[in-house]
């Protein structure tokens, strides 16, 4: 597609479930990004690949969360055994190359956790 | 560490007055660079502006205009003549290096600008 897509748009989970977003990047977009927006919040780092490495992770906020990227595309976001403040919007963002900070966003993914 | 403050929280005008919003950064780093973003109430964030530490030269864009001031620490950013369509929730952000680390922004809290008519 022509924009940064993310699925699931919403998703509702219940309070220690395993949830999984998913990130299609931008084509040639080397590299990739993942944000967290909580309500009424700036944006979070979490990481960000450059291909399929991950040279900062630093941003994942516990061991629960964890990320990969295959084949320089697609990326998926993974929270185990889900909190209530991991609530939170989840955005994707790419880039065609890793220095420019010109990033293209998805429309991110609603996580709701009951 | 970084930080960015955007001390607006909400700002409503009419259509057709100019409104700025205001951005403050903190950075330890002799190099860096500063964005702002806007999303519209879709929720994709859409990128607007990128400056680097070393050209502090105003800019323009349309309705759009930037004022950059180091000494103060700050990128403001001024919309000329409102229209309905700039309401949107406007972020600042900073990045610091050249590789890498350029590409990890910190985000201010953002601004909601709400242009009626």
């Amino acid at each position: 597609g022509a924009g940064v897509s993310q699925s699931p748009s919403n998703k509702v989970t219940e309070k220690g479930k395993d949830v999984e977003l998913r990130c299609d990047p931008i084509s040639g977009h080397t590299a990739l990004y993942w944000y967290r927006q909580r309500l009424g919040q700036g944006l979070e780092f979490l990481i960000y690949f450059q291909g399929n490495s991950a040279p900062d992770k630093s941003g994942l906020p516990s061991d629960r969360f964890s990320a990969e990227r295959t084949g320089e595309s697609v990326s998926t976001l993974t929270i185990q055994r889900t909190q209530q403040e991991d609530s939170a919007v989840y955005l994707c963002a790419s880039s065609p190359t890793s220095n420019t900070g010109e990033l293209f966003f998805g429309e991110g993914s609603r996580l709701t956790v009951l | 560490a970084q930080k960015v403050t955007q001390a607006q929280t909400e700002i409503s005008v009419v259509e057709k007055e100019d409104v700025t919003l205001d951005c403050v950064y903190e950075t330890r780093d002799t190099t860096y660079y500063l964005f702002w973003y806007k999303q519209p109430p879709s929720g994709e964030l859409v990128f607007l502006i990128r400056r680097n530490s070393f050209d502090e030269q105003n800019e323009i864009s349309g309705r759009y205009s930037w004022n950059f001031q180091k000494s103060t620490s700050s990128f403001n950013f001024t919309i000329t003549a409102s229209q309905v369509v700039d309401s949107a929730v406007y972020f600042c952000a900073l990045s610091g290096g050249f590789t890498g680390t350029a590409s990890k922004l910190t985000f201010g809290t953002g601004t909601r600008l709400q242009v009626t008519l």
